[in-house]
């Protein structure tokens, strides 16, 4: 009955080795995004995917992209992983946009580490 | 933007007990206001919604309250038990952006 899944659930990358998180979902839902959360911190937004409409955050480091192939997958690239970049990846979707008073379904998140 | 403090990092009760969890935030009252469970090393998972036009809104155990005059919401768990130890974020919506706060963790004590 997984909606949301995150693979892989742990990820070891070498500081500026390029790694892909990726998150497919069983739902059909408009809506997908990226979050980045730290120890004891909120979840960040990093960027979100209405359909095909990228939407990426102000403050979100070029160093992050995502891709969107198709409704059911979306990729998050970090280009040259930094040791601050180290954090727990969640993706999420919803049926339709945040200010429509759509709840969000989150994937178990990626644990990323950089050595 | 909006800020969102949720009242102590770290709660801890007795089981049996009402956990009462406070979610204040500093601007404009948001469309409507969700309450999500984080267990450790897992994605949120969605537990309640409120509107602004609602005072209270209630699921099983749990009971939220909305107050946009006090800038408010109230998280209530009713009878807790220690499968209820978790972290709660309070998330804000408005028009076309969403707050989380950094969260309450609770322990429930058997």
């Amino acid at each position: 009955d997984a909606m949301v899944i995150q693979n892989p659930r742990y990820q070891v990358t070498q500081f500026g080795k390029p790694v892909t998180l990726s998150c497919s979902q069983t739902l059909n839902h408009n809506v997908m995004y990226w979050y980045q959360q730290k120890s004891s911190q909120a979840p960040k937004l990093l960027f979100h995917y209405y359909d095909k409409d990228f939407n990426n955050e102000a403050d979100t480091p070029d160093n992050f992209q995502s891709r969107r192939p198709n409704t059911s997958f979306c990729f998050l690239d970090i280009r040259s992983p930094g040791l601050g970049d180290a954090a727990m990846y969640l993706c999420a979707t919803s049926r339709d946009l945040r200010g429509s008073q759509e709840t969000q379904y989150f994937g178990p998140g990626t644990r990323l580490l950089v050595l | 933007s909006q800020k969102i403090e949720q009242n102590s990092e770290a709660l801890n009760i007795q089981e049996g007990k009402t956990a009462t969890l406070t979610c204040n935030y500093t601007n404009y009252s948001p469309a409507y206001l969700q309450w999500y469970r984080q267990d450790p090393g897992r994605g949120p998972v969605f537990l309640l919604l409120i509107r602004e036009n609602e005072k209270e809104k209630r699921k099983e155990r749990l009971k939220v309250t909305f107050d946009t005059t006090l800038k408010q919401s109230l998280f209530h768990i009713t009878a807790s038990q220690p499968a209820d130890s978790a972290t709660y974020l309070c998330v804000l919506a408005g028009a076309n952006n969403l707050f989380f706060g950094t969260g309450t963790r609770l322990t429930v004590i058997p």
